[in-house]
């Protein structure tokens, strides 16, 4: 069965230092892969995603991830942390080919420090 | 991007009681639709899938008959939580695809507080 797992409960980093939040998967095929962003009581944002092609991906708010295969990770960065990033991370596969059912991670909480 | 709206944003109901939400496609025709629940400081669970025009799919151990859900058109989903007990006090978020589109679009979630 696919699962996502997220290591790190909880992250706290200096404001302007860079951030690895870390993500692997369980999928038989090339996963579909996801980071979504979630502020307080608020919806999901997409920040990125990996269909195929480039294992690089660039995302929003200058967020990257990068898909390994041979890993089965998908970790998403930022060079240089900014205090509005603090919120809740997560990451996601999508659960059966072409049907946009994701299974989440259990969620990265990101604290930055002033 | 597509753009999915979910409604009411907050809702609190007494014990007994049954609760709506409803969760819309508003540029895009979705095909699917998906309901998830969050408990606080949680991931997001699948609940259920819902077609349009078909039945709901639900994940094992939720209960149909008390999470009932209706995709009667392409841009219209809605999860109505029959005879609420606090323990459903939860977020409850849709997303919504559409085809051929492999990626399925957010709502902002449901506030659901059962007194």
């Amino acid at each position: 069965a696919q699962s996502v797992t997220q290591p790190d409960i909880h992250i706290t980093v200096s404001e302007g230092a860079s951030l690895e939040l870390r993500c692997n998967y369980s999928y038989g095929a090339t996963p579909y892969l996801f980071w979504y962003v979630q502020s307080p009581g608020q919806g999901l944002q997409l920040l990125l995603k990996y269909f195929s092609g480039d294992t690089l991906v660039q995302g929003i708010k200058g967020f990257e991830a990068e898909f390994k295969r041979s890993q089965s990770s998908f970790n998403l960065r930022k060079p240089s942390v900014h205090w509005s990033d603090a919120a809740e991370y997560f990451c996601a596969v999508e659960g059966s080919s072409n049907t946009g059912k994701l299974i989440f991670g259990q969620g990265t909480t990101l604290q930055v420090k002033p | 991007g597509a753009v999915v709206s979910q409604h009411p944003s907050r809702v609190i109901c007494k014990s007994g009681t049954s609760v709506k939400i409803e969760c819309r496609s508003l540029d895009f025709q979705a095909t699917t639709m998906f309901w998830y629940r969050q408990f606080p400081k949680q991931s997001l669970m699948l609940m259920a899938t819902s077609n349009e025009g078909s039945k709901a799919t639900y994940e094992q151990g939720v209960e149909k008959d008390k999470f009932l859900i209706n995709h009667a058109s392409l841009t219209l989903s809605t999860l109505t939580v029959t005879s609420a007990h606090p323990e459903d006090s939860s977020f409850y978020i849709c997303s919504a695809a559409g085809h051929p589109n492999t990626e399925a679009f957010f709502g902002q979630g449901t506030r659901l507080t059962v007194v």
